[in-house]
């Protein structure tokens, strides 16, 4: 069964405290993967889209990583702004598949 | 770039009443999306559209319908509300389906007494 696995459900922080997020994958013929930020009440905002095992890309403090299995958001350095729920998606054909989403919090 | 705008922000509705949640986008994205979100259960896709005049089922397609009669527009209908249909709605656009990534909109919630 196709489906997408995303931990911790939580994850707190104390600022400039780096981590990870995971996201874990069951999918056949993954086409990307996707990383999206989302506040309360607003839509999610995208942030990046990985295609092949190996890719990395970066924006400001985070990076976003791809296996074959799985992806990683690492966070550098975290600042209170950073705060926010965390959602991976993989697309396979014409689906997409998103996690229920790690919610961070990020105390100064 | 207003990007996607849906309408309205939020509506308190009476069960077995009938709404229409509107969706636009100014991207010229040929896929479209509604997208339901509860706690605890993620994103859920309802319905979609790979191009104007198309239409395909979701995950949880029952008790709503869309309509595509042009590129920009995605109306998402409830023929009669029940309870269970109390969420965030969320409508997102692609340029193409399947690996293209989805754009989202603010959002609509919705009760359902």
């Amino acid at each position: 069964e196709d489906q997408v696995t995303q931990s911790p459900e939580a994850l707190r922080l104390q600022e400039g405290e780096s981590s990870s997020l995971n996201c874990s994958y069951t999918v056949s013929g993954l086409r990307g993967l996707f990383w999206y930020r989302q506040d309360p009440g607003k839509g999610p905002e995208f942030l990046f889209t990985l295609y092949s095992a190996g890719e990395e890309k970066e924006k400001e403090r985070l990076k976003a990583t791809l296996t074959k299995k799985e992806s990683f958001l690492h966070i550098t350095a975290p600042k209170p702004e950073d705060s926010a729920t965390y959602l991976c998606a993989v697309s396979n054909f014409n689906k997409f598949y998103f996690g229920s989403g790690t919610k961070l919090n990020v105390k100064p | 770039t207003a990007g996607i705008t849906q309408a309205p922000t939020s509506q308190i509705l009476a069960a077995g009443r009938s709404m229409t949640l509107r969706c636009t986008q100014d991207m010229r994205h040929n896929a479209m999306y509604w997208y339901r979100q509860d706690l605890g259960l993620g994103l859920r896709l309802i319905h979609y559209s790979n191009t104007a005049g198309t239409t395909g089922k979701g995950e949880v397609p029952d008790g709503y319908s869309v309509s595509r009669a042009n590129t920009d527009d995605f109306p998402l209908t409830l023929a009669s509300a029940v309870p269970s249909q109390t969420s965030v709605y969320f409508c997102a656009s692609s340029g193409d389906g399947g690996s293209d990534t989805q754009y989202f909109g603010p959002g609509t919630r919705l009760t359902v007494l």
